[in-house]
């Protein structure tokens, strides 16, 4: 059973600030890795994807990877109120679907 | 298409009743994705295609719940006999190819309320 974690939250970080989201995954095989955002009521809208070990940065949003500790993140930087939404972490190994966690919801208070 | 798009964006319907509920993919995806998000929960994976075909039904919550594809493009995922449980958000994907390197994009879901 593949299985992907994360914290529910609430995380509240203030205008500015750095949010660090988190998430493990049971599954060694897994090759690709995705963030994705939600915002109350909408869709699942994809922010970042990462399949190799380390940092990638795009903007103001960094994913990064350990497959070693199983364990990928996503940092905010300069964080918004418009980032204010839940985000998803999920996996995908090969030839499968995608598994998703329950999501972190990220509150940015101005 | 632009993107996914779904259909309807929004049904109610009465306990007992069948409902049908419509995915058109980005055109020339062969993968599609059918999730279930009940409120304020996370996405549920109910069945995958690649192609026409479905290799993985188990996701599928009960024999009530069905989906077919044609034409390697439009979806439908049938529920008979809807429940109330059956109310969620049930959001359509696809991908270009059923690989781990391919991003997987959403449609804006069809609401579905039983009462």
């Amino acid at each position: 059973q593949k299985e992907v974690e994360q914290n529910s939250g609430p995380l509240s970080v203030p205008e500015g600030a750095i949010a660090s989201l988190n998430c493990t995954y049971s599954d060694r095989g897994s090759q690709s890795f995705f963030w994705y955002r939600q915002y109350s009521g909408k869709s699942p809208e994809l922010i970042m994807s990462i399949y190799s070990n380390g940092d990638k940065e795009d903007g103001r949003f960094t994913a990064q990877l350990n497959k070693a500790s199983q364990y990928v993140s996503l940092l905010i930087r300069d964080s918004q109120p418009s980032d204010s939404a839940t985000y998803l972490c999920a996996v995908i190994e090969g030839y499968s679907t995608l598994t998703f966690g329950k999501g972190t919801m990220l509150l940015v208070s101005p | 298409g632009a993107g996914v798009s779904q259909s309807p964006s929004n049904k109610v319907t009465e306990k007992g009743k069948d409902v049908e509920l419509r995915c058109d993919p980005i055109s020339g995806h062969t993968a599609l994705y059918w999730y279930r998000q009940r409120l304020g929960q996370g996405l549920e994976f109910l069945i995958y295609f690649q192609g026409n075909s479905a290799p993985d039904k188990s996701g599928l919550p009960s024999d009530r719940f069905s989906a077919e594809r044609t034409g390697e493009s439009v979806s439908t995922l049938t529920i008979q006999r809807t429940q109330q449980e059956d109310s969620a958000v049930y959001l359509c994907a696809s991908s270009l190819l059923l690989d781990s390197g391919n991003t997987i994009y959403f449609g804006e879901g069809s609401w579905l309320t039983v009462v």
